[in-house]
């Protein structure tokens, strides 16, 4: 139990277009997900939180303009990376953690981001 | 504030040893503790919590880690390595007073040689 996918795995993108991340829980509802980034050889970054319904609340140093979430669902949420350059390529990681147990989250695998 | 310190950035054992790989914590309230691990582009397996139940926590593969209060550490070990062990291993904090918003060690990369 507890799975969360995400798509896709991987995407190759142009300079200045902006794409679309999708994170599913596919066997719990998710009041909360969370968007993390992880630069090569490093740890994960906190971006954001979601909870379904309401405004992501953006760590510091996160442009919300850029990096737009949506939460629409109980069991979806998206990640658009808009106008996307070359410095925003990275490993992006979502999770998400159901009403059970605030304590644990469980990860989608990630999706490499790189933009030419 | 919560944070968490992963002792080696690299470690490296050979197959059949023991593993050990040091986190220390610091945290305000009671923590909730956390191992993750992450093979080469794979996304993060939970390996074992704690969340202030039984000290000694059992996890997946083999893995156990205690937590030490007085000491505030929470480091992984497992008595004999395998290959399929090599990955990154991440140790987590997280506490009820930050809304349990994760805090994450730097990461330890566990080498195993044949």
């Amino acid at each position: 139990g507890a799975v969360v996918s995400q798509h896709p795995s991987r995407v190759i993108c142009k300079s200045g277009t902006s794409v679309k991340i999708e994170c599913r829980s596919l066997d719990f509802q998710a009041t909360t997900m969370f968007w993390y980034r992880q630069f090569p050889k490093k740890s994960l970054m906190l971006m954001a939180t979601s909870n379904e319904g309401s405004k992501a609340t953006y760590e510091q140093g996160v442009e919300k303009d850029k990096f737009l979430i949506n939460h629409a669902s109980l069991t979806l949420s998206t990640l658009t990376v808009t106008s996307a350059h070359p410095e925003d390529s990275s490993f992006y990681i979502c999770s998400a953690r159901g009403d059970w147990g605030q304590e644990t989250q469980y990860f989608g695998p990630g999706t490499r981001l790189l933009v030419l | 504030a919560q944070s968490v310190t992963q002792l080696d950035s690299h470690v490296s054992v050979s197959e059949g040893t023991p593993v050990l790989l040091r986190c220390n914590y610091s945290s305000s309230y009671s923590p909730s503790l956390f191992w993750y691990v992450q093979h080469p582009n794979k996304g993060l397996q939970l390996l074992l919590k704690y969340t202030s139940a039984a000290t000694l926590v059992k996890g997946i593969n083999g893995f156990e880690a205690e937590f030490k209060k007085s000491e505030t550490s929470f480091h992984l070990t497992k008595p004999s390595a395998h290959m399929s062990d090599a990955a990154e291993y991440f140790c987590v904090v997280s506490e009820k007073g930050s809304n349990y918003q994760l805090i994450w060690g730097a990461g330890t990369k566990l080498i195993i040689k044949p």
